[in-house]
C-alpha cells in the first residue's frame, strides 16, 4: 500500500464555516506534511508532522490548525477562511529523513477548497 | 527567493523523441533533487530521485542527471509518450542540514507529447 488518501476531494465552504480536511496512510511513514497549491504554482509547505510532533510551521496563518492524532492520520481544521485561500490542499508523508537518504514523500489527491 | 528554478514554463516534443526538462538550484545545502509528475487536480506522483553524492540515477525510460558545480539538474524521457503529456516539478530538499524532508519545488514545466 503506498497510497496517500485524502478525503474530502472537493470542498465549498463559507468564510463563517469551520470544515477539517483529512488525510491517511498505511506505510508507517512518520513524517507527514501539508502543502498549498495555488493555481499554475508549485506547492509550497504548510506544516510537518514528526513522529506526531508538529515540527515545522511555515508562519501560516491562525486560521489554519494541523492536528496528528496518531502516526497514520492528519487533519487540517479550516476556520473564517478567506477566498484567497482557495487552492488545492495536497498531505504527503515520507519515512523521517533521518531513517534513509533516499526517500521521497508520496503525496494523497489532494483537496480542492474553494472559500465563497 | 526562488531557490529551485525550472526556466522552461512548457516544453512539447514528438513521440519517441527525447524530453528534456531543467532545473537550477541556489541553495548549496540541497543534498537531495526529486522529480515528481503532475497531472491537472491530482497530487505530485514521484518519478525519480538523485543524491547528491552521485551524478546520473537511471530508471526505464528517466534519467536524472545532476551537476553540482552548475547546481543544475535535468530529467530525460527516452523514448516520450503521449502518455508523459503533464507538468513536471523539480523539488529539493537538505536532509542532512534539516531532518525534516522538506521539499522546495520550482515552477514546474509542462511537458506535451505530440502523437
Amino acid at each position: 500500500d503506498t497510497e496517500v488518501t485524502q478525503t474530502p476531494k472537493h470542498l465549498v465552504m463559507g468564510m463563517t464555516n469551520k470544515k477539517s480536511l483529512k488525510c491517511e496512510q498505511h506505510m508507517g511513514h512518520r513524517a507527514m506534511y501539508w502543502y498549498k497549491q495555488k493555481a499554475k504554482k508549485p506547492p509550497e509547505l504548510m506544516f510537518v508532522y514528526s513522529y506526531e510532533k508538529l515540527s515545522i510551521n511555515e508562519s501560516v496563518p491562525s486560521r489554519f490548525s494541523p492536528e496528528c492524532p496518531n502516526s497514520s492520520l492528519l487533519n487540517l481544521h479550516l476556520h473564517a477562511l478567506q477566498p484567497e485561500d482557495s487552492a488545492l490542499y495536497l498531505c504527503a508523508s515520507s519515512p523521517p529523513a533521518g531513517a534513509r537518504m533516499n526517500t521521497e514523500a508520496f503525496f494523497g489527491q489532494g483537496t480542492r477548497l474553494t472559500v465563497v | 527567493d526562488q531557490q529551485v528554478k525550472q526556466n522552461s514554463p512548457s516544453l512539447s516534443v514528438q513521440e519517441g523523441r527525447i524530453s528534456i526538462l531543467n532545473c537550477d538550484y541556489t541553495n548549496s545545502m540541497f543534498d537531495y533533487f526529486l522529480w515528481y509528475k503532475k497531472y491537472p487536480a491530482e497530487g505530485p506522483t514521484f518519478l525519480i530521485s538523485i543524491s547528491s553524492i552521485k551524478d546520473k540515477n537511471e530508471d526505464g525510460r528517466f534519467t536524472v542527471f545532476l551537476n553540482k558545480s552548475a547546481k543544475h539538474l535535468s530529467l530525460h524521457i527516452v523514448p516520450s509518450q503521449p502518455g508523459d503529456s503533464a507538468v513536471y516539478f523539480c523539488a529539493a530538499s537538505a536532509k542532512r542540514a534539516s531532518n525534516t524532508g522538506k521539499l522546495i519545488f520550482g515552477q514546474g514545466t509542462t511537458l506535451q507529447v505530440k502523437p
